[in-house]
């Protein structure tokens, strides 16, 4: 399977202040990304799917440009948060499809906004 | 996206086997069936797939009914590592990139 990374694991911010996630995919070269969100005792919800070279493609109800992803190179995703609020605190996690059927996810960051 | 059916929470005993329950009765000719588990505060982990027959792998065995409409993944030998939120996931095979949608899943606690 693939080996994917995220950073930071754990990160606070101050609301109104904009925070970076980043993904990595450590072992493969990933042309698709996806976003997913999980608030406390929750299910994973997608949010985008996050594609090399191009723009991003948000799912319904998810604000773009609040939502900042950047897919710039085959091994790297980010997803910047801008303008956080407390309602944005949640565990995000990213994931990759090597090949296949299966989905690698990274080991999700948690943001808590105050 | 077609839905699936599982029970919020089982229980199980250490080193006995657990039948994790899936109903899928609008599942369509094209859908794979997805099983996935998530440990707490960690990102999803896969564990199985399957379209028709049944499957086996180091993990786990996914058993599919005949019409489709139901599968059962099944552990073996349950630890205490097993212990998870395992989630049951129709996707479509026609694409080349596949979307996940998450339902609430099954709690598995194994108990010592």
């Amino acid at each position: 399977g693939a080996v994917v990374s995220q950073h930071p694991s754990r990160v606070i911010c101050k609301s109104g202040t904009s925070v970076k996630i980043e993904c990595r995919s450590l072992d493969f070269q990933a042309t698709t990304m996806f976003w997913y969100r999980q608030f406390p005792k929750q299910s994973l919800m997608l949010m985008a799917t996050s594609n090399e070279g191009s723009k991003a493609t948000y799912e319904q109800g998810v604000e773009k440009d609040k939502f900042l992803i950047n897919h710039a190179s085959l091994t790297l995703s980010t997803l910047t948060v801008t303008s956080a609020h407390p309602e944005d605190s949640s565990f995000y996690i990213c994931s990759v499809i090597p090949g296949g059927y299966e989905q690698y996810f990274g080991p999700g960051t948690r943001l808590t906004v105050t | 996206d077609a839905k699936t059916t599982q029970p919020n929470s089982m229980e199980s005993n250490e080193e006995e086997p657990v039948h994790l329950p899936c109903n899928h009765s609008t599942i369509s000719g094209t859908d794979y069936i997805h099983w996935y588990r998530q440990l707490p505060s960690q990102g999803p982990e896969y564990v199985i797939h399957g379209l028709t027959s049944n499957v086996n792998n180091r993990m786990a065995s996914l058993a599919i009914a005949e019409d489709r409409k139901s599968s059962t993944l099944i552990l073996h030998r349950a630890t205490l590592r097993d212990a998870a939120v395992y989630y049951c996931i129709l996707s479509y095979s026609g694409g080349s990139n596949y979307k996940l949608t998450f339902g609430k899943g099954t709690l598995l606690t194994v108990n010592p």
